[in-house]
């Protein structure tokens, strides 16, 4: 049981370039987000999904796009690049069935854009 | 909006002591939930306890205690007995069950266990 693996774990772009943060999770979960963490502050939420074909906005979503075409995959997109996107960026899923079930998250990406 | 503090830091403490981290929170909401996660250096992100807001009774997990007051919008975190593998950095965090269920964070607090 893998549990939510992200890839890639480290990677550099360049101003302007665009890339997808993949996010998988094998545990048949609905609920799938996206944070970003930055120094000094904590996680803030991106964008989240309830289930395949259903996604909405988080508290930062500027510069993202997501999709959810099937229950197992999350991934987030940047469009162009910016250095402000440089950050920590972690996937979470969880059940839907009680909100106090924790939500299980990824190991988290390292993007720098220079 | 809500917001989460947490007014610590860094904290140190000597291996087998007990240490208390601090969090405070503001909201309006009456049903709500409250987490501890833990971020040790390998950047994963670890659910350490959580609590219920309508639920008196504070929760406890094994070495890992809460003191939630509700009145005072307060939720601390007791380790006891700490270990070199409880070095890490701690988030409080805060959820009201919405659609979207979004979970706002604190700053977090840098704990070192010292040998």
């Amino acid at each position: 049981n893998a549990g939510v693996t992200q890839t890639p774990k480290f990677q550099v772009l360049k101003t302007g370039q665009s890339m997808t943060l993949q996010c998988a999770q094998d545990m048949n979960h609905e609920y799938m987000s996206w944070y970003r963490q930055d120094p000094g502050m904590g996680l803030r939420l991106i964008h989240y999904s309830v289930g395949a074909g259903i996604t909405d906005q988080g508290e930062v979503p500027n510069g993202y796009n997501v999709s959810r075409s099937t229950t197992e995959d999350f991934p987030l997109r940047l469009l162009s690049a910016a250095p402000s996107q440089t950050s920590v960026y972690f996937c979470a899923s969880r059940l839907n069935d009680a909100p106090n079930q924790p939500q299980h998250f990824g190991d988290g990406t390292r993007l720098s854009i220079l | 909006a809500q917001t989460v503090t947490q007014s610590q830091p860094e904290m140190s403490v000597q291996e087998a002591e007990t240490v208390t981290l601090s969090c405070t929170y503001d909201t309006s909401e009456s049903n709500y939930y409250l987490f501890w996660y833990k971020q040790p250096p390998s950047r994963q992100m670890i659910l350490v306890i959580r609590q219920e807001a309508y639920k008196q009774q504070n929760a406890t997990e094994n070495r890992f205690s809460v003191n939630f007051q509700k009145a005072a919008k307060s939720f601390s975190l007791k380790i006891s007995d700490s270990q070199l593998g409880d070095t890490a950095m701690y988030f409080c965090a805060f959820m009201k069950p919405t659609f979207d269920e979004k979970l706002t964070f604190g700053t977090g607090t840098r704990l070192t266990i010292i040998p």
